[in-house]
């Protein structure tokens, strides 16, 4: 079964600094999607990859699709402490998915110190 | 703007209680989903529905069980509570696709339940 592994679990950060939090699947991606959750709340959505190499931003965190379709990066820019929270990346299955089940990494909590 | 909504957002319960938790979307979608998420486990699927009556097992189906009567609504219920079921549970509904397609899912503010 596909698995997938964020690297760093924790992540501190002064404010104003950059950042990166990487998703690693043992499978082929075939649809990559990130979310951001402020503690104790629901996920939201921020942005979703398909394509290799395919890269797409919103404000000042951008994410990009490796070539081999295994592996996703997440950075932000200048981080501010509205950017805290857990970050979590979610695959589609590999095969036919009935009822679109979508596979999440364990999460990445990110905390910025003003 | 799209809706996920769950009924309670903190819920107390004592071990050997009936639990149901109500998740409601406003947004026709086919699918929708139960997760729990515990600190360092990430999410994990519980069950999951693609069509009104229709259910699926997800990785951690013991202790659960679902109902779908209606298209818009999925509940999700603790047969009798007990402590290990003290989690925080998400709700998820997304559209219906195939491979190779869309498959965002739309989440819910979450449930956190204690079974003391």
């Amino acid at each position: 079964s596909q698995e997938l592994e964020q690297s760093p679990q924790s992540l501190i950060v002064q404010e104003g600094k950059n950042l990166t939090i990487n998703c690693t699947s043992s499978k082929t991606l075939y649809g990559l999607y990130w979310y951001k959750q402020k503690y104790g709340e629901g996920l939201i959505f921020l942005m979703m990859l398909q394509k290799g190499g395919e890269e797409k931003s919103h404000e000042k965190i951008t994410a990009k699709l490796d070539e081999k379709k295994q592996q996703s990066s997440l950075h932000i820019t200048a981080s501010q402490p509205s950017h805290a929270g857990i970050y979590l990346c979610g695959a589609d299955a590999p095969v036919y998915n009935q009822g679109g089940k979508l596979i999440f990494g364990q999460g990445t909590e990110l905390s910025v110190k003003p | 703007d799209v809706k996920v909504t769950q009924s309670s957002r903190y819920l107390v319960k004592r071990t050997g209680e009936k639990v149901f938790l109500e998740c409601v979307q406003d947004m026709d979608h086919e699918n929708m989903f139960w997760y729990r998420q515990d600190p360092g486990l990430g999410l994990r699927l519980i069950y999951f529905s693609y069509d009104v009556k229709m259910k699926e097992k997800g990785d951690i189906p013991e202790g659960y069980s679902v109902s779908r009567e209606k298209k818009e609504r999925f509940s999700l219920i603790l047969e009798s509570a007990s402590t290990n079921q003290t989690s925080m549970y998400l709700c998820a509904s997304s559209l219906t696709t195939g491979t190779g397609y869309y498959n965002e899912q739309f989440f819910g503010p979450g449930t956190r339940l204690t079974v003391l």
